[in-house]
């Protein structure tokens, strides 16, 4: 089965500080992995999916992950926060029948 | 762009009540799911469909039924609401095309939050 696990269901930054977000996953086959963000009374949108076409994947907003099968990681980063950027951000595999696993979810705070 | 509604934001039901959640998707999918969303439990899959009259039990199906006599519509049921029920329900579609499942982007409605009392 595949799963995937967020290190950290809290984060918080300083506006203009590195976002790291962790999602570690596991898969017996090639994974498919996808950051979808919930901002505060919102349903859940794409901000990037690897698709096995480049390892580092940029997204919306400023966002980028990289894959990296060494590691089992797809960690979710952004240069500089934004007080914009708080929300709450999900790590989800997608199984070949289109299922999506999701992690329990990191919310992240940016202070002023 | 994509988009998915639920029928309502908030609802509060009482204990034994049948209760229906209604999603409707204005992308002509192929597939939609239902979620419920807990704190600290990330989403849970309740149900899927991958066409009109289809369904899937998903991760956690008991005490959940679903209709989708619609392409654009898939109905979530509590046949008889009880407290543990009480959460944020979270509908999704997406399109397949072929070959192409694993990759397929889930686009969301808003979610329903539902108190059952």
């Amino acid at each position: 089965a595949q799963s995937v696990t967020q290190l950290g269901s809290h984060v918080s930054v300083s506006e203009g500080a590195l976002v790291l977000l962790r999602c570690n996953y596991s898969s017996s086959v090639p994974p498919y992995l996808f950051w979808y963000v919930q901002y505060p009374n919102q349903g859940l949108q794409l901000l990037l999916k690897y698709t096995s076409a480049a390892t580092l994947v940029k997204g919306i907003n400023g966002f980028e992950a990289e894959f990296k099968k060494s590691e089992t990681s797809f960690h979710l980063t952004k240069p500089s926060a934004h007080m914009s950027d708080a929300a709450e951000y999900f790590c989800a595999v997608n199984t070949n029948a289109g299922k999506s696993t999701f992690g329990d979810g990191t919310t992240l705070t940016v202070k002023p | 762009d994509v988009k998915v509604t639920q029928s309502s934001r908030y609802l509060v039901k009482r204990t034994g009540e049948k209760v229906f959640l209604e999603c409707v998707q204005d992308m002509d999918h192929e597939n939609m799911f239902w979620y419920r969303q807990d704190p600290g439990l990330g989403l849970r899959l309740i149900y899927f469909s991958y066409d009109v009259k289809m369904k899937e039990k998903g991760d956690i199906p008991e005490g959940y039924s679903v209709s989708r006599e619609k392409k654009e519509r898939f109905s979530l049921i509590l046949e008889s609401a009880s407290t543990n029920q009480t959460s944020m329900y979270l509908c999704a579609s997406s399109h397949s095309g072929p070959g192409t499942l694993h990759l397929d982007t889930q686009y969301f409605g808003p979610g329903t939050r539902l108190t059952v009392l």
